[in-house]
């Protein structure tokens, strides 16, 4: 069955990188997504990745995807206070007429000024 | 706005009415879906459309659960009797798909938070 890990907390300050970390398990998914969701609210979708690419930058964003090791990555640039969100690594896994989304539990993103 | 949009918000009910919630897909999309969160959670898949079908429900859609999306468009998710474990914010999603290969990119409503006393 499908399972999505990420780690569950992460502080950094304003101006510098983030990193979020996920791991997939199932190794047919085709697409890999990203997803913000701020407090009481839905959630943004950010960025995705097709399971054929290696990288995709998107202005402050860079995903990465080692699909040998079922490890996708979020990069962001020069973090701002507004970015302080929860993130979810989402893989889209197939149904018998159409695909589902199966999230990780998100990591919660602090960014101190 | 041409997002998804749901209503309400925030519905809070004693545990043994009926709530239904409300979802309006972004217009060109055929499919729509429903997913759960539950606090600390990411969402979980309940149900899906392909149009006015209903292809695909999880394990997690009880039988006090029921969908419609009768022309298509909109799409109501009712509970009866609700439960204290109903709890949950209850999220819609809606993405385009014309056969082939495609990402079916889920965009995703702001929620609705519901709170069963």
């Amino acid at each position: 069955g499908e399972d999505v890990e990420q780690s569950l907390f992460l502080s950094v300050r304003e101006g510098d990188s983030s990193v979020i970390n996920c791991t997939y398990t199932d190794s047919s998914s085709t697409y890999l997504y990203w997803y913000k969701q701020e407090p009481g609210a839905g959630l943004q979708l950010l960025t995705y990745i097709f399971s054929n690419m290696d990288m995709k930058q998107d202005q402050r964003l860079t995903v990465l995807l080692n699909k040998k090791d079922k490890h996708l990555s979020l990069r962001i640039a020069d973090t701002q206070t507004g970015d302080s969100a929860i993130y979810f690594c989402a893989e889209i896994a197939p149904m018998e007429y159409g695909n589902k989304l199966v999230f990780g539990a998100g990591t919660i993103l602090r960014v101190k000024s | 706005d041409t997002g998804v949009s749901q209503d309400p918000r925030h519905k809070i009910t004693k545990r043994g009415q009926n709530v239904t919630f409300r979802c309006d897909p972004i217009s060109e999309h055929n499919r729509l879906y429903w997913y759960r969160q539950t606090l600390g959670q990411g969402p979980e898949f309940l149900t899906y459309f392909q149009n006015e079908a209903q292809l695909e429900k999880s394990r997690l859609l009880s039988d006090r659960f029921s969908a419609e999306r009768p022309k298509g468009s909109f799409s109501t998710l009712e509970i009866q009797r609700t439960e204290q474990g109903d709890s949950a914010m209850y999220l819609c999603a809606s993405s385009l798909v014309w056969g082939g290969p495609s990402t079916d990119t889920q965009y995703f409503g702001p929620g609705t938070r519901l709170t069963v006393l």
